[in-house]
């Protein structure tokens, strides 16, 4: 079984829609939950983190965060054509390690 | 310049070439990676320096060999490498010198490596 599992997409919704993107762990041992944003060409930068179960709002975005079932999800309201990049979910026990998720490729419509 | 720097955005290279990537932070921070990031696969970390000592390395082949000479720089060193190393290398930094989960990574655009 993989630690981490991502669907790589790619995922095409038009402007204005709700994005759900998700991840499947198996390591217990994970406590910090993040997503990360890459635009093409350019490396991935932090855009959520959370630590522990429950939700994170920040802005348009939300983290959510069930560790009973290993799962972890990014909502995107009122998506828009500047959302469309490559979404990675990443997860830290603490150190250096952090372990990526493959990354799920995001088209916004106009 | 800003952020985290790399140099060659392109390369491409025989397998007999040595050839070496650098890396560049101007944010004063104490950690720098290097992550392989192949087509439809997750990051793998390469290596970890943190205050210029190597902490991390993650079982990569010999034929990749990093240098950190201070803590703003840091280069990964190519030689005899397959077409399979083809990739996206990825240098980040982060502020700490012990890691953890809310040290966050800053990256650079990375390294397109092409392997003839």
């Amino acid at each position: 079984q993989k630690e981490v599992e991502q669907d790589p997409g790619p995922l095409s919704v038009p402007e204005g829609a709700i994005v759900s993107l998700n991840c499947t762990y198996s390591n217990s041992a994970f406590q910090y939950f993040m997503w990360y944003r890459q635009y093409s060409r350019k490396g991935p930068e932090l855009l959520m983190y959370t630590y522990s179960s429950g939700n994170k709002e920040d802005g348009r975005f939300t983290a959510q965060v069930d560790k009973s079932s290993k799962y972890i999800s990014l909502f995107i309201r009122d998506s828009q054509p500047s959302d469309s990049a490559t979404y990675l979910c990443a997860f830290n026990t603490g150190g250096f390690k952090t372990i990526f998720g493959a990354g799920t490729r995001l088209f916004v419509k106009a | 310049e800003t952020g985290v720097t790399q140099t060659p955005r392109h390369l491409v290279m025989g397998m007999t070439n040595k050839k070496s990537l650098k890396c560049e932070q101007h944010l004063g921070h104490n950690a720098m990676y290097w992550y392989k990031q192949s087509a439809k696969k997750p990051l793998e970390l390469m290596f970890v320096y943190s205050l210029e000592e190597r902490v991390e390395n993650n079982s990569v082949p010999s034929r990749f060999s990093p240098e950190c000479p201070n803590s703003s720089h840091l280069f990964l060193h190519l030689h005899t490498l397959q077409p399979e190393d083809s990739a996206l290398y990825l240098c980040a930094s982060s502020p700490s010198d012990s890691g953890g989960s809310t040290d966050t990574q800053y990256f650079g655009p990375g390294t397109r490596l092409t392997v003839l």
